[in-house]
């Protein structure tokens, strides 16, 4: 298993550019997330999913968008990319047990480093 | 908001010591998570304690909650220079599918 995979490992974009980070898991997790990090301020979640069709919102949402069409698929858009959004970025993933991630690990990618000028 | 936060901000000690970092939360929780960052990569989970434990190991970690007040630690024992690494706390808010971390812990263990 290759477990999670994030693509692009790095990107340069300019403002305003727009760009799909992409996540992609082998497990069967039912369970994805967005995470960025920042020097400082730990992991902050971004969006959800709890299965394909179903996503939500988690605490820095503005200015990101995400679907989930396949189990094994949760990519990130930036549709008008802005210097704050300078970060690097980690998707996760997990089963959920009775409706629930709460006892679940999650396994996370390597990351993208994202450089917005 | 974060759940978690974790004290201290960075920690600095010789291979062959004990390291312990702590974690307080705001609400209510079923079970807290360790995980461990090393430069450059993702997290890795460590160890999950829930909310009904008050003390678990899995080698040389120690980990202890204390939901009174909403607090855990994490110990390392006989620390090792590959132990450096950044080291977060993890909890799900109460009812939701939100998995929120704390800021965590730089540690540098010196050979």
């Amino acid at each position: 298993n290759a477990g999670v995979t994030q693509t692009p490992k790095f990107q340069v974009l300019k403002t305003g550019q727009s760009m799909t980070l992409q996540c992609a898991q082998d497990m069967n997790h039912e369970y994805m997330s967005w995470y960025r990090q920042d020097p400082g301020m730990g992991l902050r979640l971004i969006h959800y999913s709890v299965g394909a069709g179903i996503t939500d919102q988690g605490e820095v949402p503005n200015g990101y968008n995400v679907s989930r069409s396949t189990t094994e698929d949760f990519p990130l858009r930036l549709l008008s990319a802005a210097p704050s959004q300078t970060s690097v970025y980690f998707c996760a993933s997990s089963p959920r047990r009775g409706g629930s991630i709460s006892n679940q690990p999650q396994h996370f990618g390597d990351g993208t480093r994202l450089s917005i000028l | 908001s974060q759940q978690g936060e974790e004290d201290p901000q960075a920690l600095s000690i010789q291979e062959g010591e004990n390291a312990t970092m702590n974690c307080s939360y705001k609400t209510s929780i079923n079970n807290l998570q360790w995980y461990r960052q090393n430069s450059g990569r993702g997290l890795v989970h460590l160890i999950l304690i829930r909310s009904n434990e008050r003390e678990k190991h899995s080698g040389r970690l120690r980990v202890t909650l204390d939901t009174s007040k909403k607090s855990s630690s994490l110990l390392i024992t006989a620390s090792r220079a590959a132990d450096t690494a950044s080291y977060f706390c993890a909890t799900v808010q109460g009812g939701s599918e939100k998995l929120v971390f704390g800021k965590g812990t730089k540690l540098t263990v010196n050979p």
